[in-house]
This record gives structure tokens, sequence and C-alpha cells, in this order.
């Protein structure tokens, strides 16, 4: 299986503090992405990197990927209370589309 | 812009029993996905459209699950009849253009489904 594992499992930090989630995964990919999802609620995307990318921010986030070492990290600095959610990688290779485990992030204000 | 919608929010039946979910995708959006997400894990792909063309269903439980998507808008999914174990949300999400997983995806809020 393609599927990502998210790395914690579940994550808690105090406000302000980074938060740093990792995910890996098995076969070749052209892109990787990651969603967010609040409890009840759908997943919202956040970013795309694509396999010749190393390196990608969106405001406090900051995602990096590692085709040799088949991984990425998802880095979230300044985290605030309202970041408390699920966040999940997804792997697109061919005509693929898996999502991961999913890492719970907890930010206790 | 409106969101995907998605309807209903909540669904109680008993096994064997069937039940249909349906999703609004966004305006203009030509693909249509269709997942199920079990509690604790991630949502996993049933089937993707695109306009009325299905994409993949490869992981689709094609002898209790089916899923249509009228003139490239709407689409509803279908259990029957339905076992304990299809107990989780489902979840409609929508994207723009043709390209596989090139385009952020755009969730509804899921319906979640009980099996009695």
């Amino acid at each position: 299986s393609q599927q990502g594992e998210e790395d914690p499992q579940a994550l808690s930090i105090q406000e302000g503090e980074n938060a740093t989630m990792n995910c890996s995964y098995k076969t070749s990919i052209n892109n990787l992405q990651w969603y967010r999802q609040n409890s009840g609620r759908g997943l919202v995307h956040l970013i795309l990197i694509r396999s010749n990318e190393r390196e990608k921010h969106s405001g406090r986030l900051r995602v990096t990927l590692d085709t040799s070492k088949k991984s990425s990290s998802l880095l979230i600095t300044a985290s605030r209370a309202a970041d408390t959610a699920s966040y999940f990688c997804a792997t697109v290779g061919g005509n693929q589309f898996y999502f991961g485990t999913g890492t719970s992030l907890t930010v206790i204000p | 812009e409106a969101g995907v919608a998605q309807s209903p929010r909540y669904k109680i039946i008993e096994k064997r029993q069937s039940v249909a979910f349906w999703c609004n995708p966004i305006s203009g959006h030509a693909t249509l996905y269709w997942y199920q997400q079990i509690l604790g894990q991630g949502p996993k792909l049933l089937i993707q459209f695109q306009n009325n063309g299905v994409v993949d269903d490869s992981q689709l439980p094609k002898d209790r699950f089916s899923a249509e998507r009228l003139k490239g808008v709407d689409s509803t999914l279908k259990i029957q009849p339905a076992k304990l174990e299809d107990s989780a949300v489902y979840l409609c999400a929508s994207s723009l253009g043709s390209g596989f997983g090139v385009q952020p995806q755009h969730f509804g809020d899921g319906t979640r489904l009980s099996i009695l």
C-alpha cells in the first residue's frame, strides 16, 4: 500500500510552541498534500508540494519533502489554540490517492 | 463561493437496510470524490468521477455500494444492504480541473452513518 503514515499519532503542545509532524510513504509520488480536519468537519487543504520540490512555505506552515527517504514533514510555527485538529498527509502517485493515518494535534492555551 | 454540500449530516439505520447520501459539489468543479472515513483513520477513496464518468472505483465494494453522478453535477452514494462495518463518516469532495491529484480537494462536512 502507498498509504502514508503520520508520526506521532498524537501531539500536545503549549500555545506559542512549534509543532512538527512527519509523514512516511512507500512508493514513488507525483506530489504530496497536507490537510487539516477539525472535529466533526471535512478536511481542509493546507499545502501541496511537488516531487521535484524540497521545501514550501505558506504563512505559519513549512513543509519539506525528501523523496530519497520517502518522507515529508509539516511544521506549524507559533501554534495557536485554533490549530487544534487532526492533520493528514495525502500522497498522489499515478492514479492513486491515499491519505495517511493522521496526527492529532492539541494546542493548550 | 459556496462549499461542498452534503446531506444528511447524520443517519442511523439497522443492518441490512439501505441508505443513500447526496453531494452537491462546488459549481464548476469537474472532479468529484467519495471517501469513507472510519473513526480514528484517514479517509479512504471509494470512487472518483470526472464529470459524469467514473475514473477510479477500485476500492468501492461493488456488491453493496453504488454511486452515480447525474449530469456531471450532483452525486449520490448508496449502500444496500448495510453491514455493521459500514459505520463511518462518508465524505464528498470536489476539485477543479481534470488532472489527477494536481488540484486541492474541497470537502463537505460529511454524513455520519451509524449501523445498529
